[in-house]
């Protein structure tokens, strides 16, 4: 079945650009969704179709993806950024939603 | 506001029945289909069911398959989940989410706030 790799944990001081990557086999022949999990609270959607922001997300997140690895990236982080986030794709194999494992992103 | 409100989690024993209820606001609920989602604690997400617009089609991981059932109401607007033969391992918040479907893929917006289902005795 298709897995998703995600490095548990990112670190980046304020003001600095974050990036957090999701792995998998050819994932660059998918489309790739990115959730924000605050702790204690519900995930949302800040990155959908590869690189589309829903309504309200600031355009300080991005995302790409390419080949192996899809890659969300966050502009002049703050410290209101810091959360879990998890990247989403359908396996088309199993015919189901898959998600990474996550990443906790910790702002210095 | 497009808006999920879940309820119905609690504290059951091996063995039980649960059933979650999510109310659904701000949309017109009919026209997509919905998910149930999962966290145990201190873990990641796990996707645990689908139903279409109608309720004509349901999928089902396979670790709840037999046990799980999930419904809905339209005239109600809203998603249900039966939770029978209840495991330790099925301890989560369980989230109640809208799928947004696409030819090729699909995402889940919104979230509700989620229900904590614990299983213990």
């Amino acid at each position: 079945s298709y897995v998703l790799t995600q490095p548990p944990s990112v670190s980046v001081a304020p003001g600095k650009t974050a990036r957090i990557t999701c792995g998998g086999n050819n994932i660059g022949s998918k489309s790739v969704h990115w959730y924000q999990q605050k702790p204690g609270q519900a995930p949302v959607l800040v990155i959908y179709y590869d690189s589309d922001r829903p309504s309200g997300i600031p355009e300080r997140f991005s995302g790409s993806n390419s080949g192996n690895t899809a890659t969300l990236t966050i502009s002049r982080v703050e410290a209101g950024d810091e959360a879990d986030y998890y990247c989403q794709v359908w396996d088309s194999s199993s015919d189901h939603p898959l998600f990474g494992g996550g990443t906790k992103l910790t702002v210095l | 506001e497009v808006q999920l409100v879940e309820s119905g989690g609690g504290l059951v024993q091996p063995g039980g029945s649960l059933r979650l209820s999510c109310a659904a606001s701000g949309f017109t609920f009919s026209s997509y289909w919905m998910s149930w989602v999962r966290q145990a604690p201190g873990k990641g997400l796990e996707w645990v069911a689908n139903i279409k617009q109608d309720g004509s089609e349901k999928y089902y991981v396979d670790s709840v398959k037999g046990r799980f059932t999930i419904s809905r109401d339209n005239a109600k607007n809203s998603l249900y989940l039966q939770m029978n033969s209840l495991r330790a391992e099925d301890t989560a918040v369980y989230y109640c989410a809208r799928k947004v479907v696409v030819i090729t893929t699909n995402w889940f917006d919104p979230w509700g706030q989620g229900t904590l289902v614990t299983v213990s005795s």
